[in-house]
């Protein structure tokens, strides 16, 4: 089925420093969704993009749909300890003809932020 | 507007025992999407309910379930509870079928021992 690859897994950082991860699939994808998570609760949607080439930002967050539509990057500018949870992509899967609310996720990366 | 809201938040049975969770959608939204979280599957997908119809299906065994009412509200079961059962479950719900944006809930913490 259609699995998706983040990266790194996971990320130790200082205060003020950028933040890059990546998710990579093998199929093609027609939406890329951003979600943080924090401990104990449901992930939070980030960032919506549903056209290849896009770059939507929203505050310090910027993502990008990659043109090939089987990646999607996220960057996060000035990091505040508050960035620290897990990120994950997420898509629609379409295995067995049908992705009516069915999103595959990628395994997380895990981010860490130092003071 | 209120977020969607899962209840119970923390549960613990025993083996055998079976548990029903409950999901309420953000107001308006008629699709409901659950999943199972554990640290080594990661998010997997259990079932879609739009409008009191199931409409896809993960590969889950029979003793997941679940059912939608007519305000969009939703229910999980789970039957003959089992170890591997223990994960948080989490229910989200989006605008319409051709919407693929889902906004979760805090999820239910299942313990199962």
């Amino acid at each position: 089925g259609q699995q998706l690859n983040q990266s790194p897994q996971s990320m130790f950082i200082q205060e003020g420093e950028d933040v890059s991860m990546n998710c990579t699939s093998s199929s093609i994808f027609n939406t890329w969704l951003w979600y943080k998570q924090d401990p104990g609760e449901g992930p939070v949607l980030l960032i919506a993009l549903y056209k290849a080439g896009e770059l939507t930002s929203n505050g310090r967050l910027t993502a990008q749909f990659g043109i090939t539509r089987k990646d999607s990057f996220l960057n996060i500018s000035a990091s505040i300890p508050s960035d620290v949870g897990i990120y994950f992509c997420a898509g629609p899967t379409n295995a067995g003809g049908t992705s009516y609310g069915k999103l595959t996720f990628g395994q997380g990366t895990i981010l860490t932020v130092h003071p | 507007k209120a977020g969607v809201t899962q209840t119970p938040r923390y549960l613990i049975k025993t083996r055998g025992q079976q548990v029903t969770l409950s999901c309420s959608p953000i107001s308006g939204h008629r699709s409901v999407s659950w999943y199972q979280q554990t640290p080594g599957q990661g998010l997997q997908f259990l079932f879609e309910y739009f409008s009191e119809t199931q409409r896809n299906k993960g590969n889950f065994p029979g003793r997941f379930s679940g059912r939608q009412f007519s305000n969009s509200r939703s229910e999980m079961n789970v039957s003959t509870l089992e170890l591997g059962d223990s994960a948080l479950y989490l229910c989200a719900s989006s605008l319409a079928a051709v919407y693929n944006e889902q906004f979760f809930g805090p999820g239910t913490r299942l313990t199962v021992l």
